[in-house]
């Protein structure tokens, strides 16, 4: 079974530059997760989706950041235009159910804005 | 809302003694808590959960986990790590619409 794919797998920008990441779940995951792990700090949660629906997004800053899974499997993140302090690992996740049950984590995408 | 405490930063063993990662959390009812390892440049690979049930769950790669509800913990167990063991351990405690993790253990292991 193929894991959560995403990529690229490592971004170097310059601060208002923007950017954009993708995910692929794992086949048959409704919900996907996007996570914000910055240096030194647990994962925290961006944005989460049930199908094509958003399910909570309560802590993406939705003044620079965007997120869509328009046909319900693959994502895209986006940011723009990029502050210093988006510097982070940026992973997405997969799980079968919205409640509960393991969530499977891609390799996650290393940005950094210079 | 939850959070999740790993008092710990960076712990330190030698290889073929014994391992315990504390985590203490903060939830209104019974939690889903979680155990995750990452090694470097990799994402996240789940150890072990607890849902209900048994307190003391097992999971993958030898490590255990019991649920004390009277202290809001949920520490990790080894109990004979392998230098493979190094790595980043978070504890999360969910549910997954609204997951919180920990800030994470590094845990280096000794020759």
């Amino acid at each position: 079974e193929a894991g959560v794919a995403q990529s690229p797998r490592y971004k170097i920008i310059e601060k208002r530059q923007s950017v954009a990441f993708w995910c692929n779940p794992i086949s048959g995951h409704a919900t996907l997760y996007w996570y914000q792990q910055i240096l030194g700090q647990g994962p925290k949660l961006l944005i989460q989706f049930q199908n094509n629906g958003v399910v909570d997004d309560s802590q993406l800053p939705k003044d620079r950041f965007s997120a869509e899974r328009l046909k319900g499997v693959d994502s895209t993140l986006k940011i723009q235009p990029a502050k210093l302090e988006d510097s982070a690992v940026y992973l997405c996740a997969s799980s079968l159910g919205t409640y509960g049950g393991e969530q499977y984590f891609g390799p996650g995408t290393r940005l950094t804005v210079t | 809302a939850q959070s999740v405490t790993q008092p710990d930063i960076h712990i330190t063993v030698s290889e073929g003694a014994s391992l315990e990662l504390r985590c203490n959390y903060s939830y209104g009812a019974t939690p889903y808590l979680f155990w995750y390892v990452q090694s470097p440049g990799q994402g996240l690979q789940l150890l072990l959960k607890y849902f209900s049930g048994d307190t003391l769950v097992q999971g993958i790669k030898g490590f255990e986990a019991e649920f004390k509800r009277s202290q809001s913990s949920f520490n990790l167990r080894k109990p004979s790590v392998h230098w493979s063991d190094a790595a980043e351990y978070f504890c999360a405690v969910g549910p997954n619409n609204d997951m919180r993790f920990g800030a994470g253990t590094r845990l280096t292991v000794k020759p």
